[in-house]
């Protein structure tokens, strides 16, 4: 079974500029999540997709958006791109999305705005 | 609400010695507790899951963990540490009223010395 993919591996942007990452789950997986990795601040949710709804959202501005779609891939946006948005970023799928559920990590896009 | 702290940045051990990797939690309601690892430039892959069955849970590489209610604790251990066994080391908690949303701690960087 393919495990999760993320796309790109890198990117490198500059400031003002919007982004749209790339995540496609592994097959049977019907919840997508993403996550903000940084040094400064750690790994931070960012919003979870489940049949192509959010479900739940993390505490970051609406420049970070997403969509999930029919077949579960989900991609995300970051609008106006800022120094800070420089991250890893995560996504993560799940069967159901349940709080006891084991989540499947691709190796991530890191994200430079310079 | 629920947060979780990981009471070493950094945890030096040589090979064939005890890991011991501290975790403690709080949540307003019944946790699900996790711990995952990070090598470098890969995404998160779970070591083992607490969901109220048994307080000892054994993962996978030799490594358990035991959760602890009266201290609110969930440390990792192994005892005897692998070159392999090098990586970053998250402690996460999940819970099941509210919104999911899992709240992962800063981490551990585990170094392990030949």
């Amino acid at each position: 079974k393919a495990g999760v993919t993320q796309t790109p591996r890198y990117l490198i942007k500059t400031r003002g500029q919007q982004v749209t990452l790339s995540c496609s789950p592994i097959s049977g997986h019907r919840s997508v999540s993403w996550y903000q990795q940084t040094p400064g601040q750690g790994l931070q949710f960012l919003f979870e997709y489940f049949s192509e709804t959010q479900r739940n959202k993390g505490n970051f501005p609406g420049r970070f958006s997403g969509r999930q779609f029919s077949n579960s891939r989900s991609e995300m946006n970051v609008s106006t791109l800022e120094l800070g948005d420089s991250a890893l970023y995560l996504c993560a799928s799940s069967l159901e999305g349940g709080t006891n559920e084991k989540l499947f990590f691709g190796s991530g896009t890191q994200l430079s705005v310079l | 609400a629920q947060s979780v702290t990981q009471l070493d940045s950094h945890v030096s051990v040589s090979e064939g010695t005890p890991v011991l990797l501290r975790c403690n939690y709080s949540s307003s309601y019944s946790p699900s507790l996790f711990w995952y690892v990070q090598h470098p430039n890969k995404g998160l892959q779970l070591l083992l899951k607490y969901t109220s069955a048994a307080t000892l849970v054994k993962g996978i590489n030799g490594f358990e963990a035991e959760f602890k209610k009266s201290e609110t604790s969930f440390h990792l251990t192994k005892p005897s540490a692998h070159m392999s066994d090098a990586a970053e080391y998250f402690c996460v908690v999940s819970s099941s009223g509210g919104s999911y949303i899992p709240t992962f701690g800063r981490g551990t960087s585990l170094i392990v010395h030949p």
